[in-house]
């Protein structure tokens, strides 16, 4: 029964490749969200989506690309993968957020080689 | 712009001690607060809220007031255990129309036996 879920949960991949994360809520929330966790566990936004449109968009490289195909799912798609994308990337939803915050998913560790 | 200010870590203490993480936050109007806990190798949970000025947080032993003069949301916990060892994150969401959760930096606590 898990709320967001992430798949993969670890990537390791070589400089220059395209990958994809998805990410899943069963929780009905009308908003996702993509966060980038760095080495130092410093948290940062990359985008915010609420019922499949784009509310909130970083200063994120071109190469990330948000994909909502309903409001349950929302992918991440990064082109041409550098050296400095090696982080994890968080997932998350929420519905009301000011009173219930985010709910998480467990994240995937992306390793650019 | 929100930003959040915690105590830099790592913060290492004996079992049963009294924990103080310090956290201050810039913000117009009156921001929900948020502590979320993050254990090795897992997402972030939100283990306390509090959603207006002098609101008390509390869960699992943690406690947190919302104190507006001085926009102060300190986490406590009166005896820490083995097992509460993780990284502590302090957050905001901003009242008006945005909803984007604004984290601090994070304090990793270590707790010895």
């Amino acid at each position: 029964d898990t709320a967001v879920s992430q798949t993969p949960k670890y990537l390791v991949t070589q400089m220059g490749n395209d990958k994809s994360i998805k990410c899943e809520q069963n929780l009905g929330h009308d908003t996702m969200y993509w966060y980038k966790q760095d080495s130092k566990k410093f948290l940062k936004i990359m985008f915010s989506y609420n019922n499949k449109e784009l509310i909130i968009n970083e200063t994120v490289p071109n190469r990330f690309s948000p994909k909502s195909p309903d409001k349950a799912h929302l992918n991440l798609h990064i082109n041409s993968l550098e050296l400095g994308d090696s982080a994890v990337y968080f997932c998350a939803s929420s519905q009301d957020a000011d009173r219930g915050g985010y709910t998480f998913g467990s994240g995937t560790r992306l390793t650019v080689v | 712009g929100n930003s959040v200010t915690q105590m830099e870590g790592p913060v290492t203490l004996s079992e049963e001690a009294f924990l103080t993480i310090n956290c201050t936050y810039t913000a117009t109007g009156y921001p929900s607060l948020f502590w979320y806990v993050q254990y090795p190798g897992e997402g972030l949970q939100l283990l306390l809220k509090a959603t207006k000025a002098d609101d008390k947080g509390s869960n699992k032993g943690f406690e947190a007031t919302y104190r507006k003069e001085t926009t102060s949301f300190h986490l406590e916990k009166g005896s820490v255990q083995v097992s509460d060892s993780a990284v502590y994150f302090c957050a905001l969401i901003p009242s008006g129309s945005a909803r984007q959760l604004t984290f601090g930096s994070g304090t990793q606590l270590t707790v010895l036996p």
